[in-house]
């Protein structure tokens, strides 16, 4: 059972565009939601990140919007230069003694020069 | 270099075999975590040790046996190695603090490639 669901797999945008990734969850539970960026051959890092009693929170050209009530939250990368070109996954969890994460499906973006 | 280490990079072995996955962190944080990323690069947690105590142990093959020396170390061992276990290993590192004011530190993983 897929608890958190990410979209698109796949993302083009041009260079100085908005990029925007959709997550959605199904654990009320959940209590922390996290935006990790991948490149190729790297571990994945982490970007930014909210909690279920905020909105919306903005670092730099990264916003994650959250609407608890529809169970879903989202990532959009304003101004999406080359060097973002990536791969991201939300994930959601549930403080237990450790973190368990469950990851998106992840998203592949390509920002084109 | 502060940093969640793993070794190898790469590990290529057959069918059969037993293999082991070294990570050490060196950020003073006390709870480590095995993660595995699939052909499609889904990310699933796998274990995860908190100062040398087992904390989520998710459905896994019993072949696959974390151990922690201590808690700036977890390693992998994987015993009668399939097919199937062809996959990216990453380790992760965090305080024990509420998920928010500690994050996930990734490695850089280990490809594991099972012929």
């Amino acid at each position: 059972q897929q608890q958190v669901k990410q979209s698109p797999q796949s993302l083009i945008v041009q260079k100085g565009g908005i990029s925007i990734i959709n997550c959605a969850y199904e654990n009320t539970a959940f209590d922390y939601f996290p935006w990790y960026q991948q490149f190729p051959g790297k571990g994945p890092a982490l970007l930014i990140a909210i909690r279920p009693d905020v909105s919306e929170k903005k670092e730099g050209r990264f916003t994650i919007s959250f609407n608890k009530s529809a169970k879903q939250f989202s990532l959009h990368i304003m101004d999406s230069q080359p060097g973002d070109s990536a791969t991201y996954f939300c994930a959601a969890s549930r403080y237990q003694g450790a973190q368990k994460l469950v990851f998106g499906q992840g998203t592949r973006l390509t920002i084109n020069p | 270099d502060t940093a969640v280490s793993q070794t190898p990079k790469y590990l290529v072995t057959q069918m059969g075999n037993d293999k082991s996955i070294k990570c050490e962190q060196n950020l003073g944080h006390d709870t480590m975590y095995w993660y595995k990323q699939d052909s499609k690069k889904f990310l699933k947690i796998m274990f995860s040790y908190n100062n040398k105590e087992l904390i989520i142990n998710e459905t896994v093959p019993n072949r696959f046996s974390p151990k922690s020396p201590d808690k700036a170390h977890l390693n992998l061992h994987i015993n009668s190695l399939e097919l199937g276990d062809s996959a990216v290993y990453f380790c992760a590192s965090s305080h024990t603090l509420e998920s928010y004011n500690s994050p996930l530190h990734f490695g850089n993983g280990t490809r594991l490639t099972v012929t």
